[in-house]
Parts: C-alpha cells; sequence; structure tokens
C-alpha cells in the first residue's frame, strides 16, 4: 500500500488561509468517507483535527475544516496562526482492510 | 482521564524479538479496536496493526506481516504488539492508539495516541 501523496511544504502569512491536499486512489481516499487528518507539533504524539472527512472533535478551532472531492482529500487551515506550525497527515482507510497515512506536509507560519 | 501509556521499547539486535505492551485507562477498553502506528526517526507516521474491539480479528500493513502479531487482553486493557524478526527498517516511536468511532455516522480514525515508545534494531 503506497502512502498518499501530500506536499512536502506549505507556508502562509499570519491571517491567510491554506489548503493541504492528500491524494490517492480509488481503493483508499476515493472509496471510502474514512479520512482523518493529524497534527505533529515536534517531540510530541499526533493530534486528531479532522475525522470523516469533515467532522472536528470537540476542542478543535472551526479554523480547521476537511473536505474530499475524488480521489483527493483536503485539510483548509483559515486565518493562519503562528501556533498551527506543525507536521500534518492525512490518513484513510482501504480496501485491503487497512489504513494508509500521507507523506506529511510541514506547516510554516511566515 | 483517558491515558495509554506504552512500555517495552529499547535496543534491539537485528533477528531478535520484543513485545510492546499500551495500557489503558480512563475509558471501557473492550468497546474499542485499538492500532499500532511507528515513526521512524526523522520520517511520517506508518501505520503497523488493527485489534478489533474483541480481539478476534486482527489486520496488518504488509511490511509487518508475518513478522509482528498484535492481541489484547481486555480484563487487563492492555494492547500488546509481538515483534519478531526485527530488522534495522523497524527502528521507530511505537504509538498505540484508540480507534474512535461515530455510532451511525464513521469510525476509523485515530482518536487518542500515547506518547510512545522508542524501539531501535542495531548490532
Amino acid at each position: 500500500q503506497s502512502a498518499l501523496t501530500q506536499p512536502a511544504s506549505v507556508s502562509g502569512s499570519p491571517g491567510q488561509s491554506i489548503t493541504i491536499s492528500c491524494t490517492g486512489t480509488s481503493s483508499d481516499v476515493g472509496g471510502y468517507n474514512y479520512v482523518s487528518w493529524y497534527q505533529q507539533l515536534p517531540g510530541k504524539a499526533p493530534k486528531l483535527m479532522i475525522y470523516g472527512v469533515s467532522y472536528r472533535p470537540s476542542g478543535v478551532s472551526n479554523r480547521f475544516s476537511g473536505s474530499k472531492s475524488g480521489n483527493t482529500a483536503s485539510l483548509t487551515i483559515s486565518g493562519l496562526q503562528a501556533e498551527d506550525e506543525a507536521d500534518y497527515y492525512c490518513n484513510s482507510y482501504t480496501s485491503s482492510y487497512t489504513y494508509v497515512f500521507g507523506t506529511g506536509t510541514k506547516v510554516t507560519v511566515l | 482521564q483517558l491515558q495509554l501509556a506504552e512500555s517495552g521499547g529499547g535496543v534491539v539486535q537485528p533477528g531478535r524479538s520484543l513485545r510492546l505492551s499500551c495500557a489503558a485507562s480512563g475509558f471501557t477498553f473492550s468497546s474499542h479496536p485499538m492500532h499500532w502506528v511507528r515513526q521512524a526517526p526523522g520520517k511520517g507516521l506508518d501505520w503497523v496493526a488493527v485489534a478489533s474491539s474483541d480481539g478476534s480479528k486482527a489486520d496488518y500493513a504488509d511490511s509487518v506481516k508475518g513478522r509482528f502479531a498484535i492481541s489484547r487482553d481486555n480484563s487487563k486493557s492492555t494492547l500488546y504488539l509481538q515483534m519478531n524478526g526485527l530488522r534495522a527498517d523497524d527502528t521507530a516511536v511505537y504509538y498505540c492508539a484508540r480507534e474512535g468511532y461515530v455510532p451511525g455516522i464513521t469510525w476509523g480514525f485515530f482518536e487518542y495516541w500515547g506518547q510512545g515508545s522508542l524501539v531501535t534494531v542495531s548490532s
């Protein structure tokens, strides 16, 4: 199972919006609405940010939103803040009854 | 409060075995599938395995199939990962994670994570 494809890095200025893409196939992202997103700060465990493509856990800022079109899922961070600087990973369930992560995206706040 | 605490990591020679444990507390352990996810130094997240809530079913990443075995003891609220035939590329921080589900809506996401246990495979 190949990793889902994410851009290596995305950057933006405070207050701007950025979008991170996550491209898979019809056997994972495109075939199921079981896409989730995780934020990882340096030296820390990942934190769930979005599940079920677009649901946000309680306690996660509404500046984070998720969507999906075909084989590509997206995470949008609006009103970018310095505290959003981190690595972000997508994940999807697959037709092989397994899960696959994305390659990861480093978000930099300029 | 909810806690997941991994243990059992360390330095092991190639070809040898190691067993990781993940002690859970603060929730009904037997109600949730549980996962292992690993992260090699400086690399991305890599899904390893999942155990169903009752432990009757398990699935694995191709990279560990036949070498690793996930299991759980619901009476002890503990998840295990038996790792055999370890290789240098198994070197990673291993996280246990609780799968989340919303009845009738969705499932299959990693809702809570432990702090991880480092496994280093080296001669």
